[in-house]
């Protein structure tokens, strides 16, 4: 299963784009890169899943360069609702005996006012 | 509430105790996880069922775990002689097991507090 690397941690100020990367350089033809969200007490929450190029939906976009070596996660305009800690996992989604999908440490997201 | 469930919240025991928790998944879903989640750490994967069968096992898992999920629905994870160590919040999650795949709906967690 390849290894994620991401920053331990991040500050940002409200109304920010944050950036965060992670680097997979071990990726698999057939994996997937996704990020979760998580607040403390609860699960992790889904956020997007890619394979290449750019993801976007309503809450972030995944920019995934041509050697997928690497993704970063965009969050538009931050709030402080954003403090959370992010998870860049990579798996075969598709496998026939399942995806066990390996969380790293995550990184913790600190959002300022 | 169509999310996935867990049964308790919270938990205490007492060392060497057996403990018990549920799991109800989102009902069109096929695969169920247990993951293990310490404080500043990620998740750790335990246990995964394909419906009913359960595929794959962590070596994490002890023989003191062991996990069911009867008749492809809800499921059971139990830790007998509870340990100091195993301390956590354990999670559940749920998902298809074909399209988004990768897209793992968890529950809100049990946290096991063993004294």
């Amino acid at each position: 299963l390849a290894k994620t690397t991401q920053p331990i941690s991040m500050d940002s100020y409200e109304g920010q784009e944050v950036n965060i990367t992670c680097s997979h350089n071990n990726i698999a033809t057939n994996d997937y890169i996704t990020w979760y969200q998580q607040f403390p007490s609860q699960g992790p929450r889904f956020i997007i899943q890619g394979y290449k190029t750019k993801v976007t939906n309503e809450v972030a976009s995944l920019f995934i360069p041509a050697d997928r070596k690497s993704s970063t996660l965009s969050l538009p305009r931050v709030s402080l609702s954003d403090t959370a800690v992010y998870y860049c996992l990579v798996g075969d989604s598709h496998m026939e005996y399942g995806n066990k999908l390996v969380f790293g440490a995550g990184t913790i997201l600190r959002v300022k006012s | 509430d169509t999310g996935v469930s867990q049964d308790p919240r919270h938990k205490i025991t007492k060392r060497g105790q057996n403990v018990t928790f549920r799991c109800d998944p989102i009902s069109e879903h096929n695969r169920l996880y247990w993951y293990r989640q310490t404080l500043g750490q990620g998740p750790e994967f335990l246990t995964y069922f394909q419906n009913e069968a359960q595929l794959e096992k962590s070596r994490l898992l002890s023989d003191r775990f062991s996990a069911e999920r009867p008749k492809g629905s809800f499921s059971t994870l139990e830790i007998q002689r509870t340990e100091q160590g195993d301390s956590a919040m354990y999670l559940c999650a749920s998902s298809f097991d074909w399209g988004e795949g990768g897209k793992l709906f968890f529950g809100s967690g049990t946290q096991l507090s063993v004294l």
